[in-house]
């Protein structure tokens, strides 16, 4: 199965600032097959970002996906005080599906 | 409004069942594919298990393969999970989810906590 790794663990920002999160696999995903999700304490995930770049419905344009190969990248580009949260990275295109350990990021 | 509502959870001892419900509203249930994915503290998201929009074809994780079985009544907008032989590392709030074995999932239910202890 794949292994995804995110980086960092915690992220400590302020609002207004940019974050960049970052999503490795274990190996090659194509790129069509990597999303991103949102998750708040006591809530279930939130889809934000597939394949690998596509937002869905909702979701600002603040928040953009990017990568290939085995690196991928959630960039935010302005923090709002909502954005804080736990991200996973996800890849579905090779069985069983898997999720990465989150970055949690912080104010 | 798309809703998943889940429930069925608890606590049950090492060795007992469980049956997980996941009531679907606001769209056209039979159309999607569904899965459950859990989520502990200490192994995070993890896929549990998917079935096809008739329930035809279903598909496990090598964890659960064997122990759980995934159903569907597209009649009553409804999915479940029937757990069995459960072990102590299946304690997770359990999701379900719209999408199948290799998709994203774009609605998501409440989650319901199954503790075996």
């Amino acid at each position: 199965e794949i292994v995804l790794t995110q980086s960092p663990g915690t992220l400590s920002l302020s609002p207004g600032e940019r974050a960049t999160l970052s999503c490795r696999a274990s190996q090659s995903v194509s790129s069509t097959y990597i999303a991103w999700y949102q998750q708040k304490p006591g809530q279930a995930p939130r889809l934000l970002i597939y394949g690998p770049s596509s937002r869905a419905t909702g979701i600002p344009d603040r928040f953009s996906g990017s990568g290939s190969g085995t690196d991928f990248t959630l960039t935010i580009s302005r923090l709002e005080p909502d954005d804080f949260a736990v991200y996973y990275c996800q890849q579905y295109g090779s069985s069983p599906q898997t999720f990465g350990p989150g970055t949690k990021l912080e104010i | 409004e798309v809703q998943l509502l889940d429930s069925g959870g608890g606590l049950v001892q090492p060795g007992g069942s469980l049956r997980l419900s996941c009531e679907a509203s606001g769209f056209s249930f039979s159309a999607y594919a569904m899965s459950w994915v859990r989520q502990t503290p200490g192994k995070g998201l993890e896929w549990v298990s998917s079935l096809s929009r008739t329930g035809a074809i279903t598909y496990y994780a090598d964890s659960v393969k064997g122990r759980f079985n995934i159903s569907r009544d597209n009649s009553k907008n409804a999915m479940y999970l029937q757990m069995n032989s459960l072990r102590g590392d299946d304690t997770a709030v359990y999701y379900c989810a719209t999408g199948g074995d290799n998709s994203i999932h774009v609605y998501w239910g409440q989650g319901t906590l199954v503790t075996v202890s």
